[in-house]
């Protein structure tokens, strides 16, 4: 299994709702990552988990919560969202946090969750 | 202020032609490099990687050339063909946890 799935594809919800998006990959990898991405603009960092622990976080407002039960599952818990929060969420993994470590080591991304809040 | 910069936006090459992406970078920490490429309502997918310890790397019809003194680093991607067109974003690691700083991204057509 060499891929980093996301689920749910599409997400619509209110200001008001609680949602979570999750994200699981099984390739071993220690390393798991949290991006946004705004229409025809780069992924930018939210979160790092290094070996299951918050390593990064890029002063993300707390309305997103991060959360990594273990070494293959890291959800995005949401709440009191904003609609300027609608975006592509993408996650990520590699083998280790320093991506120097290893030959090859680079991040695999998923293929994101389409976030629209109403 | 970006440190990772990729000034165009869009290219446009014949099929069968070299493809040539530029990127530049301010931050002289950076040390490992990476290209992604990106088709619509997907995520990006890793394409070659470059340390800088290295001025080159190459994968079959990808090539990674980077220097150093310039901060520059480009991708050539030879012989072009009508399913590498995406758009490419440079990224650039230059720590211990992992964080990649993307450039904005260049949309590559091929034409046939």
């Amino acid at each position: 299994d060499t891929e980093v799935t996301q689920t749910p594809k599409h997400l619509v919800m209110g200001m008001t709702n609680k949602k979570s998006l999750k994200c699981e990959q099984h390739m071993g990898h220690r390393a798991m990552y949290w991006y946004k991405q705004k229409a025809k603009k780069p992924p930018e960092l939210m979160f790092v988990y290094s070996y299951e622990k918050l390593s990064i976080n890029e002063s993300v407002p707390s309305r997103f919560s991060p959360e990594c039960p273990n070494s293959s599952l890291l959800n995005l818990h949401l709440h009191a969202l904003q609609p300027e929060d609608s975006a592509l969420y993408l996650c990520a993994s590699s083998p280790t946090p320093d991506l120097r470590e290893l030959d090859y080591n680079e991040q695999f991304f998923g293929p994101g969750t389409r976030l629209t809040v109403l | 202020d970006q440190q990772v910069k990729q000034n165009s936006p869009s290219l446009s090459v014949q099929e069968g032609r070299i493809s040539i992406l530029n990127c530049d970078y301010t931050n002289s920490m950076f040390d490992y490099f990476l290209w992604y490429k990106k088709y619509p309502a997907e995520g990006p997918t890793f394409l070659i990687s470059i340390s800088s310890i290295k001025d080159k790397n190459e994968d079959g019809r990808f090539t990674v050339f980077l220097n150093k003194s310039a901060k520059h680093l480009s991708l050539h991607i030879v012989p072009s063909q009508p399913g590498d067109s995406a758009v490419y974003f440079c990224a650039a690691h230059g720590g211990s946890q992992g964080n990649l700083i993307f450039g904005k991204g260049t949309k590559l057509s091929v034409k046939p």
